[in-house]
């Protein structure tokens, strides 16, 4: 398989302040995206970016693929930030089959 | 929001009964996958289809089987549930090969409790 590490593993905000999460993974990929999990348990893609810069909202993302790492930057933090962030990977096989795999996340707690 | 339901949502179960969750969409999508979420393994990709009847296994498929004989559903099988199976069940469907992003979209998870 694939090591997908993320860091920090826990983040605490206050409201207002921003943040990168990291994600480095340990071979070529052909595929990253990036999700937001709700304190709900809901899984809410942000991002599929498997190079370049891509920007919604607060939220952006970048991916340099030839270094092996995504950044997320969430500027002024919400309290409906919170939540768990993911990075996925598919491996660059050749074929394409959406096989993610997944890092351990990343906690986010933002306090009003 | 993707139109992926998964039924139950919550199921409690006793060791070595069979069980099977579904996954159904409305998104006409070729692409489904099973995963399931424990603490400190983030998802993990237990298996996928890319057409009906077309199933093959991730990086977790001990124990478990699949079936996909209509395109909007996608059923997880526990054959005999054991304790380890405990987890949160997540259905995902994806667009790939339909001249869109290979973007995932995920259903509501199915809590399942094996006694």
């Amino acid at each position: 398989g694939i090591q997908v590490e993320q860091s920090p593993p826990d983040l605490i905000l206050q409201e207002g302040a921003n943040s990168t999460l990291r994600c480095n993974f340990s071979d070529s990929v052909n595929n990253l995206q990036w999700f937001h999990q709700n304190p709900w348990g809901q899984l809410i893609n942000l991002f599929y970016i498997p190079s370049g810069t891509k920007q919604n909202g607060r939220l952006s993302a970048t991916t340099v693929a030839t270094e092996r790492y995504s950044l997320l930057y969430i500027s002024s933090s919400q309290t409906t930030d919170s939540g768990v962030y993911f990075c996925a990977v598919e491996l660059d096989r050749g074929s394409t089959l959406g096989r993610l795999y997944f890092g351990r996340g990343t906690q986010l707690t933002v306090w009003p | 929001d993707a139109g992926i339901t998964q039924s139950p949502r919550h199921k409690v179960t006793e060791t070595g009964t069979p069980v099977t969750l579904r996954c159904h969409q409305t998104e006409n999508h070729r692409y489904m996958y099973w995963y399931r979420q424990d603490p400190g393994h983030g998802l993990r990709l237990i298996h996928y289809s890319y057409g009906v009847k077309d199933t093959d296994k991730g990086e977790v498929s001990d124990g478990y089987s699949v079936s996909r004989s209509k395109t909007e559903d996608f059923l997880l099988t526990l054959e005999s549930a054991t304790s380890s199976q405990t987890s949160v069940y997540f259905c995902a469907i994806s667009a790939l090969g339909e001249g869109e992003a290979d973007t995932q979209y995920f259903g509501p998870g199915t809590r399942l409790t094996v006694l």
